[in-house]
């Protein structure tokens, strides 16, 4: 059983702080891995992918991959009351696979 | 990013009537889409994965004969809830495969299903 575990939160940061989010996955043959934000209501939107070891910066996210550990985390600065969302982290195998999700964690940004 | 429509985005029908949800690839085709389910306060649900031209894979535990889909073109695929009843209500969310290799894929805004 492939596994995606997240944190269910509530994480509260107060606006301006970094927002740690936290992903473990159970299949060591992941390849692809994405994190999603989800407004309560609304649809999953496609924040982050990365492929590789590392860090990948995008705006005020990066996300940070480290595959030996199984361990895909996202980093959100300067936090805004707007970044307060449901984050799904999301894995892949291979190509054709589907998506496994994790239940996401909730993040309140206090203003 | 890519995008991807859905409609209708909220319906309301009755209960043993049925219910078509399209879900369109707008400015890319994709030749395969998803389709998910997903309960108040709950995580996304696959429900089955639509290639074009081909039959669907439903997920298991997902009655196909209930949830019809048919992905006929690049760029549509319809999600027909048949017979539907109040235990169906949800939120269905449509996503697009967008890419080869290493690809990224995109969800529609949904549409919200209340069978009364």
């Amino acid at each position: 059983q492939k596994e995606v575990e997240q944190n269910s939160g509530p994480l509260s940061v107060p606006e301006g702080a970094i927002a740690s989010l936290n992903c473990t996955y159970s299949d060591r043959g992941s390849q692809s891995f994405f994190w999603y934000r989800q407004y309560s209501g609304k649809s999953p939107e496609l924040i982050m992918s990365i492929y590789s070891n590392g860090d990948k910066e995008d705006g005020r996210f990066t996300a940070q991959l480290n595959k030996a550990s199984q361990y895909v985390s996202l980093l959100i600065r300067d936090s805004q009351p707007s970044d307060s969302a449901t984050y799904l982290c999301a894995v892949r195998n291979s190509g054709n696979t589907p998506l496994v999700f994790g239940k996401g964690t909730r993040l309140s940004v206090i203003a | 990013g890519a995008v991807v429509s859905q409609h209708p985005s909220r319906v309301i029908c009755k209960s043993g009537t049925s219910v078509k949800i399209e879900c369109r690839s707008l400015d890319f085709q994709a030749t395969t889409m998803f389709w998910y389910r997903q309960f108040p306060k709950q995580s996304l649900m696959l429900m089955a994965t639509s290639n074009e031209g081909s039959k669907a894979t439903y997920e298991q535990g997902v009655e196909k004969d209930k949830f019809l889909i048919n992905h006929a073109s690049l760029t549509l695929s319809t999600l027909t809830v048949t017979s539907a009843h109040p235990e169906d209500s949800s939120f269905y969310i449509c996503s697009a495969r967008v890419g080869r290799g290493q690809y990224e894929q995109y969800f529609g805004p949904g549409t919200r299903l209340t069978v009364t």
